[in-house]
């Protein structure tokens, strides 16, 4: 099966720094890579997702880079805001229909130091 | 917006207890899922379900049972509750069976067996 190590497991940057969240998979048939943030209290919530014909997508402070060669794939957050510490977690898939099986990786805790 | 409720936010149970954990979605989701959540392993998958009374074992199915009578409800069961069954609990949907959608996570139940 796929297996999904992410790195670091605890994150400190100070306000206005960046934080970048690494993740290697191991199953080169994986192809949806999304990354999930979850606040305290609350349940994962999808951030922004990147599938294997793309190397790179943007969505404002947030970025993800793809390196299928390697089986790599980064999560990128600029200009950091103490809003945005919380635990993500990357997560691979084959997307396979009928399975929608998400293999996660064991999560980074962010904090943003004011 | 997509609502995923779970019945309880906290839960203590005794051991060899029979455990119930309701998760609800609101938005006519084919796909629900069960996962479990501890610190430095991530979500590991339980069981999910792709339709009314079916289920597919995930990574971690030993110790669960689940049900799925209604499209909008699935429910995880601890036949015997034990103390390595101490864990965060987390319900998602998802639209479609396709391994790129999105899952939707309610908040979690957090349930220590005693």
């Amino acid at each position: 099966g796929e297996n999904v190590e992410q790195h670091p497991s605890t994150l400190s940057v100070q306000e206005g720094d960046s934080a970048v969240i690494k993740c290697t998979y191991s199953d080169s048939a994986s192809n949806y890579f999304p990354w999930y943030k979850q606040e305290l209290g609350k349940g994962p919530q999808l951030i922004i997702d990147i599938r294997s014909n793309v190397g790179e997508k943007k969505d404002q402070r947030i970025a993800v880079t793809l390196n299928k060669t390697a089986k790599h794939f980064s999560l990128h957050i600029t200009e950091t805001q103490p809003e945005d510490s919380a635990v993500y977690f990357c997560a691979a898939s084959k997307g396979n229909a009928g399975a929608n099986n998400l293999f996660f990786g064991t999560g980074t805790r962010l904090t943003v130091i004011p | 917006d997509v609502k995923v409720t779970q019945s309880s936010r906290y839960l203590v149970k005794r051991t060899g207890e029979k455990v119930f954990l309701e998760c609800v979605q609101d938005m006519d989701h084919e796909n629900m899922f069960w996962y479990r959540q501890d610190p430095g392993l991530g979500l590991r998958l339980i069981y999910f379900s792709y339709d009314v009374k079916m289920k597919e074992k995930g990574d971690i199915p030993e110790g669960y049972s689940v049900s799925r009578e209604k499209k909008e409800r699935f429910s995880l069961i601890l036949e015997s509750a034990s103390t390595n069954q101490t864990s965060m609990y987390l319900c998602a949907s998802s639209f479609a069976p396709s391994g790129t959608d999105t899952q939707y996570f309610g908040p979690g139940t957090r349930l220590t067996v005693l």
